[in-house]
Order: structure tokens, then sequence, then C-alpha cells
């Protein structure tokens, strides 16, 4: 089965840094990659997600980056913010497979210092 | 407006006493999916659902049961609690597997002794 890996575990950052996250994930076949931020007492939210046909997406300060033939994908925060302190998870899923089951990684908990 | 619902939100409950924990959720979601969340584990997957009277095992199933007789709930069973599944348990749902995007419960905390 699927294997995703998270790196990593903790990440500190001062305000106004960037941040960068990284998971690989270990079946070929996977082609569907979101990132999930979950707030202290939250539950996950969807935050951005990315296709194995686009190689980097962005949404205002986020962006994720994915490399298909490493088979690895990257969440990229810029100008971060005390708001942005959270634990995130990236998975990865086979889109549409009609055994469909999605893989998180064990997360990275982000602190943002003001 | 349009959630998924867990119940109980916290229990407390003492090794063997069987007991339920409810979700549903009221967007017409073919997919839905229980997980755990243990610190340091982030998130496993129990079971899940691709529809009606279709469910199967996810990553960690061992002293779990579900059901999905109707389109909106999937209740969580667990026949026989032991201290080791004390855990936050997450509900998700999402349109279907083509669509992906997961829509979480609030969580139920459970502590067994």
């Amino acid at each position: 089965g699927e294997n995703v890996e998270q790196h990593p575990s903790t990440l500190s950052v001062q305000e106004g840094d960037s941040a960068v996250i990284k998971c690989t994930y270990s079946d070929s076949a996977s082609n569907y990659f979101p990132w999930y931020k979950q707030e202290l007492g939250k539950r996950p939210q969807l935050i951005i997600d990315i296709r194995s046909n686009v190689g980097e997406k962005k949404d205002q300060r986020i962006a994720v980056t994915l490399n298909k033939t490493a088979k690895h994908f990257s969440l990229h925060i810029t100008e971060t913010q005390p708001e942005d302190s959270a634990v995130y998870f990236c998975a990865a899923s086979i889109r549409g497979g009609s055994n469909y089951k999605l893989t998180f990684g064990k997360g990275t908990l982000l602190t943002v210092n003001p | 407006e349009a959630q998924v619902t867990q119940n109980p939100r916290y229990l407390i409950t003492v090794t063997g006493k069987k007991l339920t924990v409810t979700c549903s959720q009221n967007m017409n979601h073919e997919y839905m999916s229980w997980y755990r969340q243990d610190p340091g584990l982030g998130l496993r997957q129990i079971y899940y659902s691709m529809n009606v009277e279709v469910t199967d095992k996810g990553d960690v199933p061992e002293g779990y049961k579900v059901s999905r007789k109707e389109k909106r709930n999937f209740p969580l069973i667990l026949e026989s609690p032991s201290p080791n599944q004390t855990s936050l348990y997450f509900c998700a749902s999402s349109l279907s597997t083509g669509a992906n995007v997961l829509t979480f419960g609030a969580g139920s905390r459970l502590t067994v002794l």
C-alpha cells in the first residue's frame, strides 16, 4: 500500500519568513496530493491540492510543487503570519480509483513566531 | 449548513463496554471514512465506505466495526473497547472518490480506562 513520509515533524519560523514542508510517497499510481491544515483543537481542513498532471499550483501565499519522477511534493508558505501556526498534513491517493484510499503523512507542527 | 456531525464529542468509558460513535452528513456524499489521530502518528484510516452497503478496511481496522445502511450515516462501533483505542476520532466524507476533497467532522475524543 501507499506510504507517505513527511518532514520535518516540527518547524519554527519568524513571522514574514518562508516555510517549506516536504513529503514523499511510494505508490507511483498515486495521482492526487492534498494538503490539510489543522489548527489547535480544530478539524483538518483542505488548504490546497494538486493533481499529477500539474507540476505547481499557487493560491496567494501558499504553493505546492510536485515531482512525479522523484515521487515527492512540497508545501511552500511565503510571508508567514502567526495565524499560519498549525499542524499541516500531506496526503496521497489514487483519484477516482475503485479502491479509493487517502493516506496521510504524520504531520508537521508549524510555529510562526511574532 | 453543509456539515459532518459526530457524536459524542467527548466520552470516557471503561474496558469492554460497547460503544458507538455516530457520524452523519447532510451533503449527499457517497464516500465516508473514519480516522484516528494519535500524537506523532498523524491521521490513520480505520474504515471507509464508497457507498451504501459498501465498506472496506483502512490501515488500522482491528477492534472496530462499521456499517453503511443509509447514505448519510456511517457509525463506528467499538465492540469491546481497550485502552489502546483511546484516541481522537474523525469522521470525514466526500462527494465521491473522484471529488476527493474531504469534509471532516469536529472530532470525538474517546478515553478508555
